[in-house]
């Protein structure tokens, strides 16, 4: 079935760069999402990317997708202590019915 | 208005209690989901209702019961539920069910907890 790896942690110091890192297993998906949670709220959609590109830019976001690695990474520039959150990697399982998260990687912002 | 809201925001309650969880969105959409999260979990996909109707159940236990009065509510009936059942639970809508941007907007949850 459908399964989606990230790494758990990330620390990285203000006004570094962060890569969040994810591997789909669904050659098939025709969208890959990020989505974003802050302590005690829901998801929030950050960005997606379509199969067919390689790289979508959205102001601080960066989104590479290596389909032949089946691997999608997040860059944010110049990561601000408001970038704390877990991120999750989403794609849309085969029947297109449900979005399949991979477990969050915590990204922890220090000044 | 983009938003989704759930309530209540925090819900205790015993096995022998019945409860619901509400969800409301006023922006038209069309379809409407219900997801559990534990600690430190993803997200998982327990319901989803398209157009007013259960399209998807993700062999959920019965003491977990779905509604869709109208286009704009959802409400998540529990009953004899279980310690194992707390979690954070969370409400999404999409304009069409996993249309293909795939955005989904979330409620901030309601965290339950069964003693």
């Amino acid at each position: 079935g459908e399964d989606v790896e990230q790494s758990l942690f990330l620390s990285v110091r203000e006004g570094d760069s962060s890569v969040i890192n994810c591997t789909y297993t669904d050659s098939s998906s025709t969208y890959l999402y990020w989505y974003k949670q802050e302590p005690g709220a829901g998801l929030q959609l950050l960005t997606y990317i379509f199969s067919n590109m390689d790289m979508k830019q959205d102001q601080r976001l960066t989104v590479l997708l290596n389909k032949k690695d089946k691997h999608l990474s997040l860059r944010i520039a110049d990561t601000q202590t408001g970038d704390s959150a877990i991120y999750f990697c989403a794609e849309l399982n085969q029947a297109g019915t449900a979005l399949i998260f991979g477990k969050g990687t915590t990204l922890s912002v220090s000044s | 208005d983009t938003e989704v809201t759930q309530t209540p925001k925090h819900l205790v309650m015993g096995m022998t209690n019945k409860k619901s969880l509400k969800c409301e969105q006023h922006m038209g959409h069309r379809a409407m989901y219900w997801y559990k999260q534990k600690a430190k979990k993803p997200p998982e996909l327990m319901f989803v209702y398209s157009y007013e109707k259960l399209s998807i159940n993700e062999s959920v236990p019965s003491r977990f019961s779905p509604e869709c009065p109208n286009s704009s509510l959802l409400n998540l009936h529990l009953h004899a539920l279980q310690p194992e059942d707390s979690a954070l639970y969370l409400c999404a809508s999409s304009q069409a069910p996993f249309s293909t941007s795939g955005e989904l907007f979330f409620g901030e949850g309601s965290r339950l907890t069964v003693l």
